[in-house]
């Protein structure tokens, strides 16, 4: 249990599909972010929430959007994919926005086809 | 922008041998540093950190992390390696100032260890 929890674990989705990740935190933090995990590759920030409001996003396509309706919650909206977007995707939470240590969930396996 | 190196993408030991992954940085400027520790189908796990203070971090599992300024490196050992450390290995970095607070990640490591 990471305190970090994200769902679902694996998804397969066609590039005309909408789908989201969900991701619940249970740490009492206030940071949420969704980070972006391919093979060989530096894991990618795309966003940053502080206090439910978008503070970075590091020039993520517009086919990902992402929401935050709370301090607990963390969504990532998916809407016609590439098959390179097939990756891990990883939410992370910390008590305060680039202080607190990051804690990770498991993932989401996300496959685009 | 920082960045992080990771010079070393694959690591095979045996069990009881000495550890050590390189990790540099590219920031002159005050950093946090962090290993974590992805085990084969699970979350990243904080391994270290350092923020400040001794220079030499100890963390779980009998890790330790040696922060050298004047070489900008945060390299992890182990005295004697175990087939459960087998992971992949990700050194991070992040500034403590300005706008860029967020982890800027290493590609990863990944250790294997020989029973």
């Amino acid at each position: 249990e990471t305190g970090v929890t994200q769902t679902p674990r694996h998804l397969v989705m066609g590039m005309t599909n909408k789908k989201s990740l969900k991701c619940e935190q249970h740490l009492g933090h206030n940071a949420m972010y969704w980070y972006k995990q391919s093979a060989k590759k530096p894991l990618e920030l795309m966003f940053v929430y502080s206090l439910e409001e978008r503070v970075e996003n590091n020039s993520v396509p517009s086919r990902f959007s992402p929401e935050c309706p709370n301090s607990s919650h963390l969504f990532l909206h998916l809407h016609t994919l590439q098959p390179e977007d097939s990756a891990l995707y990883l939410c992370a939470s910390s008590g305060t926005e680039g202080i607190n240590t990051i804690y990770f969930g498991e993932g989401s396996w996300l496959t685009v086809v | 922008a920082q960045s992080v190196s990771q010079h070393n993408h694959h690591v095979i030991l045996s069990e009881a041998a000495s550890l050590e992954l390189g990790c540099n940085y590219s920031y002159g400027g005050t950093v946090n540093l962090f290993w974590y520790v992805q085990y084969p189908g699970q979350h990243l796990q904080l391994l270290l950190k350092y923020f400040s203070g001794d220079p030499l971090v100890k963390g779980i599992k009998g890790f330790e992390a040696e922060f050298i300024k004047s070489k900008f490196s945060f390299n992890l050992r182990k005295p004697s390696v175990q087939w459960s450390d087998t992971a992949e290995y990700f050194c991070a970095v992040r500034r403590t100032s300005g706008s860029a607070r967020q982890l800027t990640f290493g590609s990863g490591t990944q250790l294997t260890v020989l029973p």
